[in-house]
């Protein structure tokens, strides 16, 4: 019962670098969408999948890349890492458009 | 440009009694609305929604307000336990609030 899984836990980039942070569901859901926690902010959104094939930006699409190629994957890029981008991330599922389970996030340092 | 506010960066509460979180938001075409649970370095929990058709929903005990005219719900949980302690965010759909830390006492 693995739910959302989201690797790596943690990562320290130099800046410039490349990444791909990885998700994946296996409750068969059709949505999946990426946000970052900043400290004293909620949640924002960056992007969103609303089936396999399917991409959408949100709020904050900026230096982020998706691609959905099954229902079961959505990994971020981050083409050439910036200290802002220093951040939590969290992926999320759910069968419907509204985020419903997330996975425990992956905490990126860009130094 | 923030559409939701919880203006409560932080809440106490002694064990037992009732704990009331708020959430304002400006937008009027939102029309769903969800309850989130956050432990420390954990993702988020769904708790609770609401259809913007309804002023109330009840689970169990956490029961959700909305006020559409003005633009504001609430969650209430009753009884408050120590296992509430944690940080509660409202969604307006995908906007999240800045969230409220609430604290359970013995």
């Amino acid at each position: 019962n693995a739910g959302v899984t989201q690797t790596p836990k943690f990562q320290v980039l130099k800046t410039g670098q490349s990444m791909t942070l990885q998700c994946a569901q296996d409750m068969n859901h059709e949505y999946m969408s990426w946000y970052r926690q900043d400290p004293g902010m909620g949640l924002r959104l960056i992007h969103y999948s609303v089936g396999a094939g399917i991409t959408d930006q949100g709020e904050v699409p900026n230096g982020y890349n998706v691609s959905r190629s099954t229902t079961e994957d959505f990994p971020l890029r981050l083409l050439s890492a910036a200290p802002s981008q220093t951040s939590v991330y969290f992926c999320a599922s759910s069968p419907g458009g509204l985020p419903q389970h997330f996975g425990d996030g992956t905490r990126l340092s860009i130094l | 440009d923030q559409q939701v506010k919880q203006n409560s960066p932080s809440l106490s509460v002694q064990e037992g009694r009732i704990s009331i979180l708020n959430c304002d938001y400006t937008n009027s075409m939102f029309d769903y609305f969800l309850w989130y649970k956050k432990y420390p370095a954990e993702g988020p929990t769904f708790l609770i929604s609401i259809s913007s058709i309804k002023d109330k929903n009840e689970d169990g005990r956490f029961t959700v307000f909305l006020n559409k005219s003005a633009k504001h719900l609430s969650l209430h949980i009753v009884p408050s336990q120590p296992g509430d302690s944690a940080v509660y965010f409202c969604a307006p759909a995908t906007q999240f609030g800045q969230g409220t830390r609430l604290t359970i006492n013995p």
